[in-house]
């Protein structure tokens, strides 16, 4: 089935440690998003990218990098984790033209403690 | 800045309908989008409006007033797996969604 997967699906990450959220589409989807989820917050765009080789910045990029070295993989970095990184995370990617809007993954809930 | 606005709850009975509203200010528009997203799962398409009037498809319709920077979703014949949380999305002049809070819809028998 065509999709976006993330991994892992949870994961608990003592604070200043490193890790790597993956992402991977097979819907050749030019562009791709990072979202946070907090409760009462809605979702929250971390960074994006239109096209592979390009990434820009969201509403909230602090602690967090991103790469697009391909179409089809976005990993987004949380160099040295803190707490209030504690949230759920969603990757989710877009043809770029509307309409279709976004197809999300099913999401990684990481806690920071 | 960017704006979008909907209830952050409401409750209502099994089988009855309900409506709930969003209202935007954004840069550009290319569509507004609603979202469906049960608690502890990813959102889900539910509908599209990018020209004024309503789309209805099958219990669920939204309406869209561009001048107004309004939209409705309305749920009709109401079941108890409709209680999830209803997002709403403006898309703006760089193909971005900006989002809502969510509505969180609680469905009582």
């Amino acid at each position: 089935t065509a999709g976006i997967t993330q991994a892992p699906t949870s994961q608990i990450l003592a604070a200043g440690r490193s890790m790597t959220l993956r992402c991977t589409q097979d819907m050749r989807h030019n562009a791709m998003y990072w979202y946070r989820q907090d409760l009462g917050l809605g979702l929250r765009l971390i960074h994006y990218s239109n096209t592979a080789g390009t990434t820009g910045k969201g509403e909230v990029p602090d602690g967090y990098s991103v790469s697009r070295a391909n179409t089809d993989d976005f990993p987004l970095t949380l160099a040295s984790a803190v707490p209030s990184q504690t949230s759920v995370y969603f990757c989710a990617s877009s043809d770029g033209t509307g309409g279709y809007g976004y197809t999300f993954g099913s999401g990684t809930r990481l806690t920071v403690v | 800045g960017q704006n979008i606005d909907q209830p952050t709850e409401m409750t209502a009975t099994e089988g009855a309908i309900v409506q709930i509203n969003c209202t935007y200010q954004t840069s550009g528009f290319n569509g507004l989008f609603w979202y469906q997203q049960h608690a502890g799962e990813a959102p889900t398409f539910l509908s599209y409006n990018v020209l004024d009037g309503l789309e209805e498809k099958g219990r669920f319709s939204s309406f869209l007033s561009r001048s107004k920077g309004y939209s409705y979703l309305l749920l009709k014949e109401l079941q108890m797996k409709d209680s999830a949380s209803y997002l709403c999305a403006v898309m703006d002049s760089n193909y971005q969604l900006i989002w809502g809070a969510g509505t969180k819809l609680i469905i009582k028998p």
